[in-house]
C-alpha cells in the first residue's frame, strides 16, 4: 500500500469534548509526525514519532497527544477542545526519525471544526 | 522561534507566463530546505529537497536555488499552465529540530 491515507476527513466536535485522529503512514515508513494548519497560517508542527516512541514535540499542550502502532498507523489525540484547535490536521511519514533532509509524504488532512 | 516567509501571499498569472516566489529563512544552524505543492483537497506534495548552498534542482518547468548564507530560495515555473496552480510551501529544518518549519505558502492561480 502506498501513500498516508487519514481518517475521518472532517469532523465536528464541541468545547470539552475529546477527539482521536487516525493516519496510516505509507508502508516502510518508521516515522510518524502531525502538523496543525490553521486557517491562513503554514502548517504548525505538533509531534513526532519514531519507532513508537515520542521523539520532538512542538510548542503545544500535553492535551495534545499520540500514539504510534508497529503497524506504521498513527493517532493523534486532542482533550479538551478549544475553540482555537479548529485546524486541518496532517499526518506525514518518512523513512528518518533524525533532521529533517528526508522527504515527507504527507495525507490530505483531517478537517476538524470545533463549535 | 524560526521564521520562515513566502512572497507572494497570492499571485495570478496567465497561462505561459513565467513566474517565481521567495522563501526566506534564519541563515544560521541550517540543515535543508523543502519545497512542497499543495492542490485544493489534495495532500502536499514534495518537489525539492535542498541542502547545500548554490544547490539548484529541476523538475519538468518547474525549478528552485538555494542560498543559504543570505537565508533564501526561489522557486520558479516556466510557461505556467492552469495545472499547476496550487499553493507552494517552504519549510526549513535546522540541524537541531526534528521537525520543518513551513512558511504560510504562495497561492498561485494561472488563468486560461
Amino acid at each position: 500500500e502506498t501513500g498516508v491515507t487519514q481518517s475521518p476527513t472532517h469532523l465536528i466536535k464541541t468545547r470539552g469534548q475529546q477527539v482521536t485522529l487516525r493516519c496510516s503512514s505509507q508502508s516502510g515508513h518508521n516515522t510518524v509526525s502531525w502538523y496543525q494548519q490553521a486557517l491562513g497560517q503554514g502548517p504548525q508542527f505538533i509531534f513526532q514519532y519514531y519507532r513508537e516512541e515520542e521523539n520532538g514535540r512542538g510548542n503545544f499542550p500535553p492535551r495534545f497527544s499520540g500514539l504510534q502502532f508497529p503497524n506504521y498507523s498513527s493517532e493523534l489525540n486532542v482533550n479538551a477542545l478549544e475553540l482555537d484547535d479548529s485546524a486541518l490536521y496532517l499526518c506525514a511519514s518518512s523513512l528518518d526519525g533524525g533532521a529533517w533532509a528526508g522527504v515527507l509524504t504527507f495525507g490530505a488532512g483531517s478537517r476538524l471544526t470545533v463549535l | 522561534i524560526l521564521n520562515v516567509e513566502q512572497s507572494p501571499q497570492s499571485l495570478h498569472v496567465q497561462e505561459g507566463d513565467s513566474t517565481n516566489f521567495t522563501c526566506s529563512f534564519p541563515s544560521s544552524n541550517f540543515y535543508a530546505l523543502h519545497w512542497y505543492r499543495w492542490e485544493t483537497a489534495k495532500s502536499p506534495e514534495a518537489l525539492f529537497v535542498m541542502t547545500l548552498n548554490g544547490d539548484e534542482k529541476k523538475k519538468g518547468r518547474i525549478s528552485a536555488t538555494l542560498n543559504t548564507k543570505e537565508g533564501y530560495s526561489y522557486l520558479y515555473i516556466k510557461g505556467s499552465q492552469p495545472e499547476d496552480s496550487a499553493t507552494y510551501l517552504c519549510a526549513f529544518s535546522s540541524g537541531s529540530a526534528r521537525q520543518l518549519t513551513f512558511g504560510s505558502g504562495t497561492q498561485l492561480t494561472v488563468l486560461p
